[in-house]
């Protein structure tokens, strides 16, 4: 069975701080997909990144960054240099069949 | 980029209604629609799957009954809940794929209160 663990219930770092948000996930499958979304408070879903099962390459998007290794079933998101409106809640997510989301790690970037 | 219109966005009505909410992508078709239910502070749970033309699938604990899927085209799928009670209130948010695996473009979700 797929499972996503996203230990960190809650963060709160102040301004221009580095944070990692964690990802840990479970599947059987050779082939999945991870992902991970931001749900600001207004309560719409963003797409961030989609990392398939073969790509270990870690990315680099501005402030965001993502490392993926399948030796630990991790799929970690970095923000640089934080700043307040990316406070947010984000899902980590996996995808065999069907997307699976974790419970989500809410983040507060104080000012 | 991909574009999903969820529609209404809030709704309150009384016990007993059954309200529809529909899921619309704007700019591609969509073969796969996946239908969400987000509690205060909690995970999106996965409600249903629905394919175009063909009937969706239900997640354990589901009843279709009550959460009636409709996907009769590439570009519209709907979500009737019917005969709505307090404790179906919640965030429903709707989700479209061309693929499985393809990035999944959200609508921006249905706050449904029921008095």
């Amino acid at each position: 069975a797929q499972k996503v663990t996203q230990a960190q219930t809650e963060i709160s770092v102040v301004e221009k701080e580095d944070v990692t948000l964690d990802c840990v996930y479970e599947t059987r499958d050779t082939t999945y997909y991870l992902f991970w979304y931001k749900q600001p408070p207004s309560g719409e879903l963003v797409f961030l990144i989609r990392r398939n099962s073969f790509d270990e390459q870690n990315e680099i998007s501005g402030r965001y960054s993502w490392n993926f290794q399948k030796s630990t079933s991790s799929f970690n998101f970095t923000i640089t240099a934080s700043q307040v409106v990316d406070s947010a809640v984000y899902f980590c997510a996996l995808s065999e069949d069907k997307i699976i989301f974790g419970k989500g790690t809410r983040l507060h970037i104080l000012p | 980029g991909a574009v999903v219109s969820q529609h209404p966005s809030w709704v309150i009505c009384k016990s007993g209604t059954s309200v529809k909410i529909e899921c619309r992508s704007l700019d591609f078709q969509a073969t796969t629609m996946f239908w969400y239910r987000q509690f205060p502070k909690q995970s999106l749970m996965l409600m249903a799957t629905s394919n175009e033309g063909s009937k969706a699938t239900y997640e354990q604990g589901v009843e279709k009954d009550k959460f009636l899927i409709n996907h009769a085209s590439l570009t519209l799928s709907t979500l009737t809940v019917t005969s709505a009670h307090p404790e179906d209130s919640s965030f429903y948010i709707c989700s479209a794929s061309t693929v499985w695996n393809q990035p999944q473009h959200f609508g921006d979700g249905t706050r449904l209160s029921i008095l």
